[in-house]
């Protein structure tokens, strides 16, 4: 079956550069999250889009945005990027419409690495 | 803000034995996850739990939604190297809010 596709799977960017992270959920999921996971730290959650509307908002600088699109895909946009910003970043998606209990799937992430 | 707090943080035991791990917190959540997590990939769902009560078993896990909806449980039957790993608990507070995540266990199985 078909699951969450982030890329790229890995990204090096310098101090003040910007970056940007894509996230493809599973086919008929709308719903998209955006976590960040420290090392050894537990994923803290970013973002949520519904239908392409902003749906929650937690811990997100504000030099970070994101957007989802009309295919469901998410990006996630960082820019003036700091040495703190190297993370995992994740993405989840679920189905929202219809079921009430349906899980969230994660992808397999994005390492960033500022230097 | 809601906070899980999930213990032990670490596990260290012999293959065979069982493992049992648990969230708790002051919220009342609707919805309680568990996720396994290898070292630079995502978190893989393991167990959705819906209903205060609700005992779920998938293979040699088995995982409870507490009567309070404030706690859950994840126990691991008869351990093997495969299963080392972080396993984080997840809330939600309710239809397709945030998951909120406890900082986890790591788990270490000798052979």
């Amino acid at each position: 079956a078909a699951g969450v596709i982030q890329s790229p799977r890995h990204l090096i960017k310098e101090k003040r550069e910007t970056a940007t992270l894509k996230c493809y959920p599973i086919p008929r999921h709308d719903t998209v999250y955006w976590y960040q996971q420290g090392p050894g730290q537990d994923p803290q959650f970013l973002i949520s889009f519904y239908e392409k509307m902003q749906s929650d908002k937690g811990s997100i600088p504000d030099r970070f945005s994101a957007q989802q699109f009309s295919d469901y895909h998410s990006e996630l946009n960082m820019s003036s990027l700091e040495l703190g910003d190297s993370a995992l970043y994740f993405c989840a998606s679920r189905h929202r419409t219809g079921r009430m209990n349906t899980e969230a799937f994660f992808g397999q992430g994005t390492r960033l690495t500022v230097v | 803000g809601q906070q899980l707090n999930q213990s032990p943080q670490s596990m260290f035991i012999q293959e065979g034995e069982d493992v049992s791990m648990n969230c708790t917190s002051s919220s009342i959540f609707n919805t309680w996850l568990w996720y396994k997590q290898d070292p630079g990939e995502g978190p893989v769902l393991l167990i959705a739990l819906y209903k205060a009560g609700e005992l779920t078993s998938n293979g040699r896990l088995t995982a409870q939604f507490g009567i309070t909806r404030k706690d859950s449980f994840l126990n691991i039957s008869a351990s093997i190297p495969s299963d080392v790993g972080i396993y984080f608990c997840a809330g939600q507070t309710g239809g397709y809010n945030k998951l909120i995540f406890g900082a986890g266990t790591r788990l270490a199985v000798h052979p």
